[in-house]
């Protein structure tokens, strides 16, 4: 039983290009959390996804990102126009329930570097 | 959510037990204490969950006092392998977000 799947693990992209992050949830999930890590720090919340529908996106930044979760396929973050400061661990979680025990599957990450 | 303080960082020995104390003076009715467990480049893995008294699992025990104003995660006989950042999370768990302080870094010593 396959866990959360990111790719890719490493990232490297130039100002201004755009990234794109994908998660595949584990299976039986379909609720998915988008977390950035930066270093030396706790993660950070972004945004709740369930399938086709966005349920918090309190912590995503207004401009350049966005998040989605369509019917089939991966959940996929995207940020546009990159900078420097976007430079990070982007997390991904699943599961299977939306409330209930806190318990949330990660994934191993994406690192993503801008220069 | 309850804001929580931890030590920032922490060394053990190899076959010591290894206590963490979490401080959650505002800890809400509703809120559960949480720990996970992060090793260098991997994502965070739920390791214990408690509301009050004591819970036990296979990895960890985690020792709730009655006020609930604070919580310590044990880990029996650490390995070098133990060697990792270490979250405690206080909040409702019908709260969809989970918000992660900077933890407690445990560095285990041969």
């Amino acid at each position: 039983n396959a866990g959360v799947m990111q790719n890719p693990r490493h990232l490297v992209r130039r100002r201004g290009q755009e990234a794109r992050l994908r998660c595949s949830p584990m299976k039986g999930h379909s609720h998915v959390y988008w977390y950035r890590q930066l270093p030396e720090e706790g993660l950070k919340f972004m945004v709740y996804l369930q399938k086709e529908n966005i349920i918090d996106e309190s912590g995503m930044p207004k401009e350049r990102f966005s998040a989605e979760f369509p019917k089939e396929g991966p959940s996929i973050l995207r940020i546009q126009q990159v900078v420097r400061g976007d430079s990070a661990a982007y997390f991904c979680a699943s599961s299977l329930f939306r409330t209930g025990d806190y318990e949330q599957y990660f994934g191993p990450g994406t690192r993503l570097t801008v220069t | 959510l309850a804001k929580t303080t931890q030590p920032i960082s922490m060394d053990s020995y190899e076959g010591q037990e290894v206590n963490i104390t979490c401080s959650h003076n505002n800890i809400a009715t509703n809120d559960y204490i949480t720990w996970y467990q992060q090793f260098p480049s991997q994502g965070p893995r739920f390791i214990i969950q408690g509301y009050k008294t004591k819970v036990t699992n296979e990895v960890a025990s985690l020792f709730i006092p009655a006020d609930r104003k604070s919580s310590t995660l044990s880990l029996p006989r650490v390995s070098l392998s133990d060697t990792a950042v270490y979250y405690c999370l206080v909040g409702d768990v019908r709260d969809d977000k989970i918000i992660f302080g900077k933890g407690t870094r445990l560095h285990i010593l041969p």
